[in-house]
This record gives C-alpha cells, sequence and structure tokens, in this order.
C-alpha cells in the first residue's frame, strides 16, 4: 500500500514569499494530483501530472518518478493562496492521500 | 459544465439516528468516489464505483455504511445508526476515468453527531 507524505505540516509564511511544498510516495504510481481546500471549503484539483512539471498562473508542480517526488511551488504568495494543500498518488491501489499542509500567507 | 452536487450541506443528528447524503456526479463521468475527512486529516476514501460497479469498498464500515449507485449516474451514502465519531464531512468526487483521471470533488456534507 502506497505511503504517502508531505512537508512541512503548517507553513506560515509573508505576502510575496515564494512557496514550496513537498510530497513523498512510497510505490511507484500512475499520477500525482495536487488539490487546495480552502477552510470550510471544497477541494479543488489543481493540478495532475505524471511526469515533468506543469505551471497555472503562480502554481508550479514538479514531478520526479524516480525520486517518488513531487513538489507544488507558489511564486509571489498572497493571501488568498491561505489553504490546506493536499497531494494524492494515484496508483494501482487507487488514491492515497496525504494528510495536507496547512499554508498561511500573511499580508 | 456542471459540477458535483452534493447534499445536504450541512446535517445534525444524535447517535444511533440515521442519515443519507446524495451526490451527482459531473454528467459522463464513470468514477465515482465518497470520501470521509475528519477536521484535520486528509480525506479517506470509503467506497469507489466504476458504472454501477462497486470498485474498493474495503474502507468502508459494512455494519453501519452503506452505498449505491443503480443507474451508474447518482449515487446515496447511508449510515445507519450513527456514531459520534462518524462526525466529518463527506465529500464525493468523479472523474471521468479511474486514478489516472482529474478528480472533481463536490462541497462536501458536513455531519455532526451528537
Amino acid at each position: 500500500k502506497n505511503e504517502v507524505e508531505q512537508s512541512p505540516q503548517n507553513l506560515t509564511a509573508q505576502e510575496g514569499e515564494f512557496i514550496t511544498i513537498n510530497c513523498s510516495y512510497s510505490v511507484g504510481i500512475s499520477a500525482l494530483h495536487w488539490l487546495q481546500q480552502h477552510p470550510g471549503g471544497g477541494i479543488v484539483s489543481l493540478f495532475m501530472l505524471s511526469s515533468g512539471k506543469k505551471k497555472h498562473g503562480r502554481l508550479i508542480a514538479t514531478i520526479n518518478i524516480q525520486e517518488k517526488h513531487s513538489s507544488l511551488h507558489i511564486t509571489a504568495s498572497h493571501p488568498r493562496d491561505s489553504a490546506v494543500y493536499i497531494c494524492a498518488a494515484g496508483g494501482a491501489d487507487g488514491l492515497t492521500f496525504g494528510k495536507g499542509t496547512h499554508l498561511i500567507i500573511q499580508p | 459544465e456542471a459540477g458535483v452536487a452534493q447534499s445536504p450541506r450541512y446535517k445534525i443528528i444524535e447517535k444511533r439516528q440515521s442519515v443519507a447524503f446524495w451526490c451527482n456526479p459531473i454528467s459522463g463521468h464513470a468514477t465515482l468516489y465518497w470520501y470521509q475527512q475528519i477536521l484535520g486529516q486528509g480525506p479517506k476514501l470509503l467506497i469507489q464505483f466504476q458504472n454501477n460497479g462497486v470498485v474498493d469498498d474495503s474502507q468502508l464500515p459494512k455494519d453501519r455504511f452503506s452505498a449505491e449507485r443503480l443507474k451508474g449516474v447518482d449515487s446515496t451514502l447511508k449510515i445507519q445508526p450513527a456514531k459520534l465519531e462518524d462526525s466529518a464531512v463527506y465529500l464525493c468526487a468523479s472523474s471521468r476515468t479511474t486514478s489516472t483521471g482529474e478528480l472533481f470533488f463536490g462541497e462536501g456534507s458536513r455531519l455532526t453527531v451528537l
């Protein structure tokens, strides 16, 4: 069974800072999902990737299949980026979720 | 394109009562998931459907939880009888294919068991 670890668990930063959230998994996967959950809100899919790098606005996701590691980066962070970011590894036994990273961006 | 619809958004019941949640996935999405998210934790898969068949229900507490997707579209999740530890947000998600497909989540149904 896949094990998904995220770090850090909590992160507080100042507006404008470059943010990195890490995700590692133990078993080879077919896709890695990055999800965003605002307080009291639903979950939104940010990225789904199986190799390389994807960019959407100020968000960048990368994955290294050999090292079983993915990162989510936020450039020029803004208070509205404050949310829980969850990675989920998709493989033969379905999706395994990390516990999430609680990000707070202070103005 | 309409998103994943869930109802009710909030439900408060007493322990030992029953509750049912409804989910309407995005049109054309064959895969439907029910997740339980307890405060401060990541989502935990309860059951996965592919069309109207069950793919994975290994973490569904079958003594009290049941789910169905009779026509391969809408789904209902039922808890009977509810326990205090069932207090959580119940999330429905759908994807066009299986775990390699992009996930779309509903807003969730927040259950409080008193």
